[in-house]
């Protein structure tokens, strides 16, 4: 079946620096991702929309220049948190359609900024 | 715009007994509805979704979802639960025809299941 891979699946950065991640799909073209933030013990809180080839779609709330997103090729989309503070520790998760209108989710990556 | 409510925060089951999850929306038109379940520290695995069709859907691991338009619910069961079954379950709606749009959330239940 479709699979959506994201890496890293753990990073720790100092505060002040940035961070990339990658979100794949790995047998299926994508032409939308979509970015999304965890808290701890609460629901998925969407961030973007990543559209291959333009600009991504911020949601309300959401700094787009401080979540610096790229979709530049079918299969990838790539979050970079900018800048980062230690608020910025979260749980980011990437999703993307696929086949027979199915959303897949990768396994998510943990960002602690210390 | 799209809503979906899960009622409960925690549902707690013996193992063996039959588990329901609830959960029901708010939509335009017929709505797309997804079941995922997310296990500590992991990302989110799809379940079963309804699309079109019969009403009840069947899913990964025994699980399964009824379709009831007269009441907006797509409530989750399974007739016998596991223990590895413990974890949140999310239900999620997408408006029909809506192109590339995601997910609408609720926010979420945990599922306990207890030996």
């Amino acid at each position: 079946g479709a699979v959506v891979s994201q890496h890293p699946s753990w990073v720790i950065c100092k505060s002040g620096t940035s961070v990339k991640i990658e979100c794949r799909s790995l047998d299926f073209q994508a032409t939308t991702m979509f970015w999304y933030r965890q808290f701890p013990k609460q629901s998925l809180m969407l961030m973007a929309t990543s559209n291959e080839g333009s600009k991504a779609t911020y949601e309300q709330g959401v700094e787009k220049d401080k979540f610096l997103i790229n979709h530049a090729s079918l299969t990838l989309s790539t979050l970079t948190v900018t800048s980062a503070h230690p608020e910025d520790s979260s749980f980011y998760i990437c999703s993307a359609s696929g086949r027979r209108n199915t959303i897949y989710f990768g396994e998510g990556s943990w960002l602690t900024v210390v | 715009a799209q809503s979906v409510a899960q009622p409960e925060d925690q549902v707690n089951v013996a193992e063996g007994n039959p588990l329901t999850v609830k959960c029901t929306y708010s939509v335009s038109g017929n709505p797309y509805l997804f079941w995922y379940v997310q296990y500590p520290n992991r990302g989110l695995q799809f379940l079963l979704k309804y699309i079109t069709g019969d009403n009840l859907v069947k899913g990964s691991y025994g699980f399964e979802a009824e379709f009831n338009k007269s009441q907006t619910s797509f409530h989750l069961k399974k007739p016998s639960a596991l223990v590895s079954d413990s974890a949140l379950y999310f239900c999620a709606v997408r408006a029909p025809n809506s192109g590339n749009t995601p997910l609408v959330f609720g926010k979420g239940t945990r599922l306990s299941v207890i030996a």
